[in-house]
């Protein structure tokens, strides 16, 4: 167990909607990722929150955004779903600053199927 | 896009055997980090290797790295069924973000 929570665990929408997703990092943690899985490939880093600023940005459009709170939790909102939205969305938290830590420890991630 | 490549794709082995997985990568890196992920669920972290250093062990783990070919291997020793999963790796360059840029993974199927 990494201490990173994530949800839902699933959840279905159809094409245009919108949809939100939670993340609550790690204790001690200040820095929160978020990766997209497709079936069958690796993640793909879409961006990261460090002090409740986008810290980095992957190759996403616009409709893909983000929010870090005070408490480090996060969320990632897709605007506009399309059927290859479908994925695991996986968060990551991490520590930077002066006391970084190198490795990213992931929650269970959220299961999207878009209709 | 995706920066490593991973070989094999998949690897099906007896329980007891050792198994291997090697990783390319194409640009310069600050550290190669290797995931375990069962049945499409959260990663779990394995194991570090920084770009200063050629060689890591963590219990049955033993990574390597060659930064000259841009490659990592991953070796499990003495597998267990348990270990049946798919195996990421993953390399980090700070360019501003923290940012893992991720293989396709091997898919490691351990037989009893």
């Amino acid at each position: 167990e990494t201490g990173v929570t994530q949800s839902p665990t699933h959840l279905i929408k159809t094409r245009g909607q919108q949809v939100t997703l939670r993340c609550s990092s790690q204790s001690g943690h200040n820095t929160v990722s978020w990766y997209q899985q497709a079936l069958g490939q690796g993640p793909q880093f879409i961006f990261q929150y460090y002090r409740e600023e986008e810290n980095g940005r992957g190759n996403f459009p616009p409709r893909f955004s983000g929010l870090q709170f005070p408490n480090y939790s996060s969320e990632l909102n897709v605007n506009a779903l399309e059927l290859d939205d479908s994925a695991l969305y996986l968060c990551a938290s991490s520590l930077s600053g002066q006391e970084r830590t190198d490795t990213q420890y992931f929650g269970p991630g959220t299961r999207l199927t878009v209709l | 896009s995706q920066q490593g490549e991973e070989d094999p794709q998949a690897l099906s082995i007896q329980e007891g055997e050792n198994a291997t997985m090697n990783c390319s990568y194409k640009t310069s890196i600050n550290n190669l980090q290797w995931y375990r992920q069962n049945s499409g669920r959260g990663l779990v972290h394995l194991i570090l290797i920084r770009s200063n250093e050629r060689e890591k062990h963590s219990g049955r783990l033993r990574v390597t790295l060659d930064t000259s070919k841009k490659s990592s291997s991953l070796l499990i020793t003495a597998s267990r069924a348990a270990d049946t999963a798919s195996y990421f790796c993953a390399t980090a360059a700070y360019q501003g973000a923290q940012k893992l840029v991720f293989g396709q993974g091997t898919r490691l199927t351990i037989n009893p």
